[in-house]
């Protein structure tokens, strides 16, 4: 079972520009996680956000959880062509296991 | 962090054998570890639940006795895809909580690749 949406399904930007994701979910959570993924590679953690956060930073990511609207969102700013990628959030409750978005596959041209 | 491996990385296999991956806590005691499968393009689907001791809980659509996990310590769970056919050819991952962590931060092996010729 998937716990959500991802939308864009699939986004092209330049170098340079920001890139914002958007992640729905249909139940209440405890967090919600971003992970990256390259082409048939395994996951990188990108940032976990509590449920009690309305919003997170690292780096050039930040993530915003709006808990009454079951959403989250990823910017990533001054993108990179390295931040081509596979895009997924999850979340899960108390316990229990990620439950993962469909992603968002994104591109980057230099 | 907390470190999770898999083994093997990569496995080709014909159709008909039976292949084992392995998923380790390396650093911290996992009671609990979850099985992923994704197929190309494809997000990450749960499997099952791994729970040491007892019988891992499977997701609905997933046949258990095709994929026999076995979570003989709390540092080891098995995935066996007994029979395996060309459709299971997919990236298998798994991931463990830190147990006792309260928001429950997952950590994830790097996959096992399975091509079932």
């Amino acid at each position: 079972s998937q716990q959500g949406e991802e939308d864009p399904q699939a986004l092209s930007i330049q170098e340079g520009e920001n890139a914002t994701m958007n992640c729905s979910y249909k139940t209440s959570i405890n967090n919600l996680q971003w992970y990256r993924q390259n082409s048939g590679r395994g996951l990188v953690h990108l940032i976990l956000i509590r449920s009690n956060e309305r919003e997170k930073h690292s780096g050039r990511l930040r993530v915003t959880l709006d808990t009454s609207k079951k959403s989250s969102s990823l910017l990533i700013t001054a993108s990179r062509a390295a931040d081509t990628a596979s895009y997924f959030c999850a979340s899960n409750q108390a316990g229990t296991a990620l439950i993962f978005g469909k992603g968002t596959t994104l591109s980057v041209s230099s | 962090g907390a470190v999770v491996s898999q083994h093997p990385s990569r496995v080709i296999c014909k159709s008909g054998t039976s292949v084992k991956i392995e998923c380790r806590s390396l650093d911290f005691q996992a009671t609990t570890m979850f099985w992923y499968r994704q197929f190309p393009k494809q997000s990450l689907m749960l499997m099952a639940t791994s729970n040491e001791g007892s019988k891992a809980t499977y997701e609905q659509g997933v046949e258990k006795d095709k994929f026999l996990i076995n979570h003989a310590s709390l540092t080891l769970s098995t995935l066996t895809v007994t029979s395996a056919h060309p459709e299971d050819s997919s990236f298998y991952i798994c991931s463990a909580p830190l147990a006792g962590d309260l928001y429950n931060e997952q950590f994830f092996g790097p996959g096992t690749r399975l091509t079932v010729l």
